[in-house]
């Protein structure tokens, strides 16, 4: 599985838009991007997922590269309850389930 | 739907004492995982199941059996607790249809292995 690289840590302004980058350099092609959040000691929570097509949820949009080396995960308009720890992670269809967490980012909402 | 539930929430273990961690599901899901979390890591997966009666093994399944008898339910036994089984245990659950990747995560077991 491709390796993916988060920064440690971030923060954003309540009600600004956090933008939260990944890198995934070694992604092959029938791997998809999947991102997953974890509020304080909670259980991780699912956000969305995307092959090469930029994606649009009730939560978040998902922007993958041309090159789909890098992806950047977008809440529009971050609220107190979005500070958590974002992990991105790459899987092809097969092992979607079997999912591997780094360390994932921690993004903390100021007031 | 109460989702993905486990028992206990909390749990303190001698070690070499054995213990049942439940985990149960209420949205038919076939495919059901446990994982562990260790303070300020990300989960590493134990084991999983596709579906009744069908286990396979994970990242770090050594000192933990599962079983799965039923599509609700997918307990995780400790057989001999070690201090190093010391985490925060979660339990997944996802359908397998084509295109549903989603997994829905419970709430967490807090173990202690002293």
């Amino acid at each position: 599985d491709a390796k993916t690289t988060q920064p440690t840590s971030m923060d954003c302004a309540e009600g600004r838009a956090a933008n939260l980058p990944c890198n995934h350099s070694t992604i092959s092609g029938n791997e998809y991007v999947y991102w997953y959040r974890q509020i304080h000691s909670q259980g991780p929570q699912y956000i969305i997922h995307g092959l090469k097509n930029n994606e649009t949820n009730e939560m978040a949009s998902l922007i993958i590269t041309e090159d789909r080396k890098s992806s950047t995960l977008i809440l529009p308009h971050a609220t107190l309850r979005d500070t958590a720890v974002y992990y991105c992670i790459v899987r092809d269809s097969g092992s979607a389930r079997q999912l591997t967490f780094g360390s994932g980012t921690q993004l903390t909402v100021l007031p | 739907n109460a989702g993905v539930t486990q028992t206990p929430k909390f749990q303190v273990l001698k070690t070499g004492q054995s213990m049942t961690l439940q985990c149960a599901q209420d949205m038919n899901h076939e495919y059901m995982s446990w994982y562990r979390q260790d303070p300020g890591m990300g989960l590493r997966l134990i084991h999983y199941s596709v579906g009744a009666g069908i286990t396979d093994q994970g990242e770090v399944p050594n000192g933990y059996n599962v079983s799965r008898s039923t599509t609700e339910d997918f307990p995780l036994r400790l057989l001999s607790a070690a201090p190093s089984q010391t985490s925060v245990y979660f339990c997944a659950s996802s359908s397998v249809r084509r295109g549903s990747y989603e997994q829905y995560f419970g709430p967490g077991t807090r173990l202690t292995v002293t």
